[in-house]
């Protein structure tokens, strides 16, 4: 079936880095352009970026431009995001999330992974 | 970056009630809204798109209307597990935005 998956989040303290990853599966995932999307502890959705399908257009957040870089394997369908220069309020549980529309910049997400918690203290 | 701002922050409702969430964005996005249903410690679930178009599998109990700024999402016969928190989310223009949530409780 359609699947995300993601990993990789941890405990890091401030200024710290991380790289979070996102399985995909069960669909034609170079097709896709993907996104990660955090929620901060009792707090609402915020978009963090996306990627194109092929890799070769980027867009961030302003409040992790600079710091956050995506990309992208469509060999091993998988998605990552490096998080560098890590900050408290960077502490959220991440998502990667599909567009329903195959080469679809903007659209709603259907497919979600379950997330990965990232914490951002010393 | 286009704003939407969502209400109310928070409902209590009972089974079988209607109820009605609105989102108002802060520009016209001619009705590229989506809603997702969020349940604690779960990821959101999309359950209309484009304003009104109903995602596969969701209950036509849920609806959605609107045009211009302002949306509706509309649950009519409320069922035990339709409580949980509510979102909204314009995809007319980058950077995506949502709604600060509705949090539906009994």
């Amino acid at each position: 079936q359609v699947q995300l998956v993601e990993s990789g989040g941890d405990l890091v303290k401030p200024g710290g880095s991380l790289r979070l990853a996102c399985a995909a599966s069960g669909f034609t995932f170079r097709e896709y352009y993907m996104s990660w999307i955090r929620q901060a502890p009792g707090k609402g959705l915020e978009w963090v970026a996306f990627i194109s399908s092929s890799g070769s257009t980027m867009s961030y957040a302003d409040s992790v431009k600079g710091r956050f870089t995506i990309s992208r394997d469509n060999a091993k369908t998988s998605l990552h995001l490096q998080m560098n220069s890590l900050r408290a309020e960077d502490t959220a549980v991440y998502y990667c999330a599909r567009p329903k529309i195959d080469y679809a910049l903007l659209d709603a997400f259907d497919i979600w992974g379950r997330g990965t918690v990232v914490t951002v203290s010393s | 970056d286009i704003q939407m701002t969502q209400s109310p922050s928070s409902l209590s409702s009972s089974v079988g009630d209607r109820v009605t969430i609105t989102c108002r964005a802060s520009q016209d996005i001619s009705k590229s809204i989506a809603w997702y249903q969020q349940k604690a410690g779960q990821a959101p679930k999309l359950l209309l798109y484009a304003t009104s178009r109903l995602e596969s599998g969701v209950p036509s109990r849920f609806s959605g209307s609107g045009s211009g700024t302002d949306y509706t999402l509309t649950i009519t016969r409320l069922q035990p597990e339709d409580f949980a928190t509510y979102y909204c989310h314009q995809y007319y223009s980058s950077p995506q935005t949502f709604g600060q949530g509705t949090k539906l409780e009994i």
